[in-house]
């Protein structure tokens, strides 16, 4: 299986920061990668496709970036409702794997 | 707008089983030919443990892939006349509490490398003595 591997796990920032998240596949991947939001009691949301695309309503301060095995998702004047736990995830091969996991707080 | 309703909460008991049901909603998947361009899958959230792929339903072929940590366990089956899918776990255990998940990813043929777009709501399984 491939291991999806973020860092950091957690971090603080304030409202209007730019924040960067990392994820590294265990093998090459292409860009199968998506990101996905989640906040405790909602479905997870998805943000980025194909490594760099944004999903269809997703803001442009989202983008993604990589290719292969490394690729990180950052996030621009970073808003109230952007503080949450953010995911990336391959789908390059079964079975379908996730990265643990990055909580963004509030400084 | 297309939506994935889920079935509501469940509350088992160890070694027992759990049905939790996918209905697509609106939009171009509530018809069999749309629903052919989908795969549906089965995604599960411990927050201890983060999200997990159990599995997914192909409806144009009719066969599921299921990943090897749940094999045996989990079979995942379609109506096609309700465009509902189920998510059938058995011999639950405490570590089987989570939020599951059905989530849709386009779907063109065989070899198919396509992301998780739509979500459902999420049912909550708790299993518990």
């Amino acid at each position: 299986d491939i291991q999806m591997t973020q860092s950091p796990s957690s971090l603080s920032a304030s409202v209007g920061d730019t924040v960067t998240i990392t994820c590294r596949a265990s093998e090459g991947i292409s860009t199968y990668l998506g990101w996905f939001l989640v906040k405790p009691g909602n479905a997870p949301k998805s943000l980025i496709f194909a490594a760099t695309s944004l999903q269809s309503g997703v803001p442009s301060r989202f983008s993604g970036s990589g290719s292969g095995t490394d690729f990180t998702l950052t996030i621009s004047n970073l808003q109230p409702e952007d503080f949450a736990t953010y995911y990336c995830q391959q789908y390059s091969t079964y079975p379908r794997t996730f990265g643990q996991g990055t909580k963004v707080e509030i400084k | 707008q297309v939506q994935l309703v889920q079935s509501g909460a469940e509350v088992k008991k160890p070694g027992s089983s759990v049905r939790v049901s996918c209905k697509a909603s609106g939009g171009a998947l509530n018809s069999g030919g749309a629903l052919n361009s989908y795969s549906i899958s089965w995604v599960r959230h411990d927050p201890g443990q983060g999200l997990e792929w159990m599995g997914e339903f192909i409806p144009v072929f009719g066969t599921a892939n299921y990943a090897q940590t749940f094999q045996g366990r989990v079979a995942i089956l379609m109506d096609k006349s309700t465009y509902t899918v189920s998510m059938d776990l058995s011999s639950l255990k405490s570590e089987d509490t989570a939020v599951y998940y059905c989530t849709t990813a386009l779907f063109w043929g065989s070899g198919t490398r396509s992301a998780f777009d739509i979500w459902g709501q999420g049912t909550k399984v708790t299993v518990s003595s």
